[in-house]
């Protein structure tokens, strides 16, 4: 069975500018969470998706927004960029939301931001 | 103050060691990670506990909910055990949520 896959792995990007990453997760996985790493910050959790609902969101601007479609793929986009955008995003996805559910984490997306 | 505190940041160790890697928190919970690191950014979850032990190969994790306290151990450690553990909880109020501990950078060498 096919891991999480997340698109794309590596981007440069400008502040000021919008941008989309994509997580596909595994087969049957109807849950998706979406983190970012930083060096400074370590791994903060951004927000979960379940049959194309919002279900948690963690504080973080409303630049930072995201969706699920009805095949669980996900995307999250961040609007006006800044500098201190610049992480790790992973997405992870899980079979069903909620307490005592194993994630599965992608590769990650490696943003930097000029 | 961060909700979770993971000890020590870096540890380095020699193989065969017998490795342990902490972790505190301060909010009750409805269950907690240990996940695997490695360089290029890939994470691999290696235990969800909400109490008592678990083990797989050469790894063992421990929770004691009334101390607020789990640890990881690695037996017989080897270098491709080099990597960032990262502790992580899912508070009892927080739906899905997980709250990060910093990490532990661990190094074993041959």
């Amino acid at each position: 069975k096919a891991g999480v896959t997340q698109t794309p792995r590596y981007l440069i990007k400008t502040r000021g500018q919008q941008v989309t990453l994509s997580c596909s997760p595994i087969s049957g996985h109807r849950s998706v969470s979406w983190y970012q790493q930083t060096p400074g910050q370590g791994l903060q959790f951004l927000f979960e998706y379940f049959s194309e609902t919002q279900r948690n969101k963690g504080n973080f601007p409303g630049r930072f927004s995201g969706r699920q479609f009805s095949n669980s793929r996900s995307e999250m986009n961040v609007s006006t960029l800044e500098l201190g955008d610049s992480a790790l995003y992973l997405c992870a996805s899980s079979l069903l939301p909620g307490q005592g559910r194993t994630q599965y984490f992608g590769p990650g997306t490696r943003l930097l931001v000029l | 103050k961060n909700e979770v505190e993971q000890s020590p940041q870096n540890l380095t160790a020699q193989e065969g060691e017998f490795i342990t890697i902490n972790c505190s928190y301060s909010v009750g919970i409805s269950a907690l990670h240990w996940l695997q690191q490695h360089p290029g950014g890939g994470i691999v979850s290696l235990f969800m506990l909400s109490s008592g032990k678990k083990k797989h190969g050469r790894l063992i994790a421990t929770i004691n909910i009334q101390e607020k306290h789990s640890s990881l151990h690695i037996t017989a450690s080897h270098p491709r055990d080099s990597a960032v553990y990262i502790c992580a909880v899912r508070p009892s109020n927080s739906g899905y949520a997980l709250n990060f501990g910093k990490g532990t950078s661990l190094l074993v060498t041959p």
